[in-house]
């Protein structure tokens, strides 16, 4: 059984804040990692893709780290704004199967 | 290019109908999903095509799920019958060639079965 787990579950922050969240996953056969953004009442949308151990993205304020022999990722939020209010999902992808495993996800709110 | 486009995006049917879900993928997309939400499993992968082929459906619950994509343009999720445990939002993603490509998500279909 494949288990990708977030935490926290989650998270109520005042806007300027900086932030981070985890995703754990299988280490073994590790293939890619995916960051999506989730708004209420509307679909995922992606953040990330993450292949290589030790990779960083940004994308704006929102970056990410990748440490694949360990089996976790870091999504950051630098400086909180009420848009970043969201649920924040990761996914696994094991070695070459087409199988994206969803964590259960980090729901940020952002106060003003 | 308008996304993946999902119908309906509400559907509230009686137990024991038969329910259809339609997707459309990104045109040159050569994968399609199905997963379904519920509060109590997250995002659960019912199934997924390649080139119109389905892949994996180990994913589909029970043999009142079936699903199929008769051309690259088109997909169906059916229920038959339904059941009030079905009740929740099915979405349809879709992504490109490469294995390590993001997954574009339809708005989803929000289903109630009474």
């Amino acid at each position: 059984i494949l288990n990708v787990e977030q935490s926290p579950q989650s998270l109520h922050v005042q806007e300027g804040d900086s932030t981070n969240f985890t995703c754990s996953f299988p280490s073994s056969n590790f293939y890619a990692l995916h960051w999506y953004r989730w708004e209420t009442a509307k679909s995922p949308e992606a953040l990330f893709v993450m292949t290589l151990n030790g990779d960083e993205k940004k994308k704006g304020r929102i970056s990410a780290t990748l440490n694949t022999k360990e089996g976790y990722s870091y999504l950051y939020i630098k400086g909180s704004q009420p848009e970043d209010s969201a649920t924040y999902l990761c996914a696994y992808w094991m070695d070459s199967s087409y199988k994206l495993i969803f964590g259960s996800g980090t729901r940020l709110l952002v106060r003003p | 290019d308008a996304g993946v486009i999902q119908s309906p995006r509400h559907e509230v049917t009686e137990m024991g109908q038969e329910v259809t879900l339609r997707c459309k993928p990104i045109s040159g997309h050569d994968y399609l999903f199905w997963y379904r939400q519920t509060m109590m499993r997250g995002l659960e992968l019912l199934i997924y095509f390649n080139n119109n082929v389905p892949i994996d459906d180990s994913g589909m619950p029970e043999d009142r799920f079936s699903a199929k994509m008769p051309n690259a343009s088109f997909s169906t999720l059916k229920i038959q019958p339904s059941e009030p445990r079905d009740s929740a939002v099915y979405f349809c993603a879709s992504s490109g060639q490469l294995s390590n490509e993001k997954l574009f998500f339809g708005s989803g279909t929000q289903l109630s079965v009474l």
